[in-house]
């Protein structure tokens, strides 16, 4: 079966303006989660969805935002982009909220200028 | 707050093992992971182990958990060119279950 789709792969965008990224977790998952790698911080969680409900965020500012649809498929906006939102953001999908596995995507790779 | 941390880079020759730290701060933390990320790819479940535990094996890998020092290892036998990578600890706490904190990952060269 498919795995986890994010889309775009690479993304270039401007200082200011803003961006939505998209995730497609496996058939049959509920639960999205979101993490952005950096060089500096690492790996650092965002936020995490699960029929459609948030239900759990990482300290990020509200420029972050994420929701996810009936069909799991989730996407997260970050608004007024700065130069140190350039990272690598993964999604991760498992089949219910208390799973021990999730299965990452490929990323997407944002790059602000 | 959680806080995972790991050595950040290992080299060893293609045959010997490799053993990879990771220790942490949360008592509450429930499972412990290890990832493995290849470049330019996402994160690759290798195993995890459930706080209760202390140790798992699956064919190559060995994970050793000392709760108590809070401290997690994996051991990679036979270690191969291919699995030069990135692997990150991590483990999920009382933030909940699909919260998952990372290490900073530990970068494994393997020489051949």
């Amino acid at each position: 079966k498919a795995g986890v789709t994010q889309t775009p792969r690479y993304l270039i965008k401007t200082r200011g303006q803003q961006v939505t990224l998209s995730c497609s977790p496996i058939s049959g998952h509920r639960s999205v989660s979101w993490y952005q790698q950096t060089p500096g911080q690492g790996l650092q969680f965002l936020f995490e969805y699960f029929s459609e409900t948030q239900r759990n965020k990482g300290n990020f500012p509200g420029r972050f935002s994420g929701r996810q649809f009936s069909n799991s498929r989730s996407e997260m906006n970050v608004s007024t982009l700065e130069l140190g939102d350039s990272a690598l953001y993964l999604c991760a999908s498992s089949l219910v909220l208390e799973n021990t596995e999730a299965f990452f995507g490929q990323g997407t790779r944002l790059t602000v200028v | 707050g959680e806080d995972v941390e790991q050595s950040l880079f290992l080299s060893v020759r293609e045959g010997d093992s490799s053993v990879i730290n990771c220790t942490y701060t949360d008592s509450s933390s429930t499972y412990l992971y290890w990832y493995k990320q290849e470049p330019g790819a996402g994160l690759q479940l290798l195993t995890y182990i459930f706080s209760n535990m202390d140790m798992k094996q699956d064919q190559r890998l060995t994970v050793l958990l000392n709760k108590k020092d809070k401290h997690l290892s994996l051991r990679i036998a036979d270690t191969q060119t291919g699995d030069s990578a990135i692997y990150f600890c991590a483990e999920t706490g009382s933030g909940g279950y699909q919260k998952v904190t990372f290490g900073t990952g530990t970068k494994l060269q393997v020489i051949p």
